[in-house]
């Protein structure tokens, strides 16, 4: 799977938005983004994931560049519950005929009260 | 829906010595993953099993780590004999890929956080 490329960590307020970043810039025309976060102490949990255009769920949206090389999830009013660490994750369901994750380091996001 | 089970929560133990982790995954999930997360660093698949047959086991150090899927639930991962560098987080995680393949989302466990000393 192609790699990808966080910052290794962010600060946020409670209560603003949130943008965090991604680079994939090797990305295949099979790959799909997916985030997933972890919670300290926990294992990780799934937040979204898409193709070629935004996405939204309860919980984040996910807006990806027009040149998909790049994608930013976004936590519209972060809370301190969101204080994690964000995985920008690429899945080839052509290549990858197993389906695992390959995780990289992550963002750790910091949420001030 | 009862979340992926895994036990113990925590092992300390001396080098040289064996340990095994026990995970129960979420009821009807046919894909089983090991993972091994280290300190600061993402999880790492250790092994992946369809039912009970080994799908992806190519980053598993065989020479010391064992897993098993009798009966194509619960799970045991086992080490021995421990090394300090094993000291880590072991996470289990099933899949039933519902939502489409694209989706396929994994759940994980709490994880088993090993100690050797």
């Amino acid at each position: 799977d192609a790699k990808t490329t966080q910052p290794n960590s962010m600060e946020s307020n409670e209560e603003e938005p949130v943008h965090l970043p991604c680079n994939h810039s090797t990305i295949s025309g099979t790959d799909y983004i997916h985030w997933y976060r972890q919670l300290p102490s926990q294992g990780p949990e799934y937040v979204i994931h898409g193709l070629t255009s935004n996405v939204n769920n309860r919980m984040a949206s996910l807006a990806i560049a027009e040149d998909r090389k790049s994608s930013t999830l976004i936590l519209h009013r972060a809370t301190l519950r969101d204080a994690a660490v964000y995985y920008c994750i690429l899945r080839d369901f052509v290549r990858n005929a197993g389906n695992m994750l390959t995780f990289g380091g992550g963002t750790r996001l910091m949420v001030k009260p | 829906e009862a979340g992926v089970a895994q036990s113990p929560r925590y092992k300390i133990i001396e080098k040289r010595q064996s340990v095994a982790f026990w995970c129960n995954p979420i009821s009807g999930h046919a894909t089983l993953y090991w993972y091994q997360q280290i300190l600061g660093q993402g999880p790492k698949l250790l092994i992946q099993f369809q039912n009970n047959g080994v799908v992806d086991d190519s980053q598993l150090p065989k020479d010391r780590f064992s897993a098993e899927r009798l009966k194509g639930v619960d799970s045991t991962l086992k080490i021995q004999p421990a090394k300090l560098e094993d000291s880590a987080v072991y996470l289990c995680a099933s899949s039933n890929f519902s939502g489409g393949l694209s989706k396929n989302i994994q759940y994980f466990g709490a994880g088993t956080r090993l100690s050797v000393l």
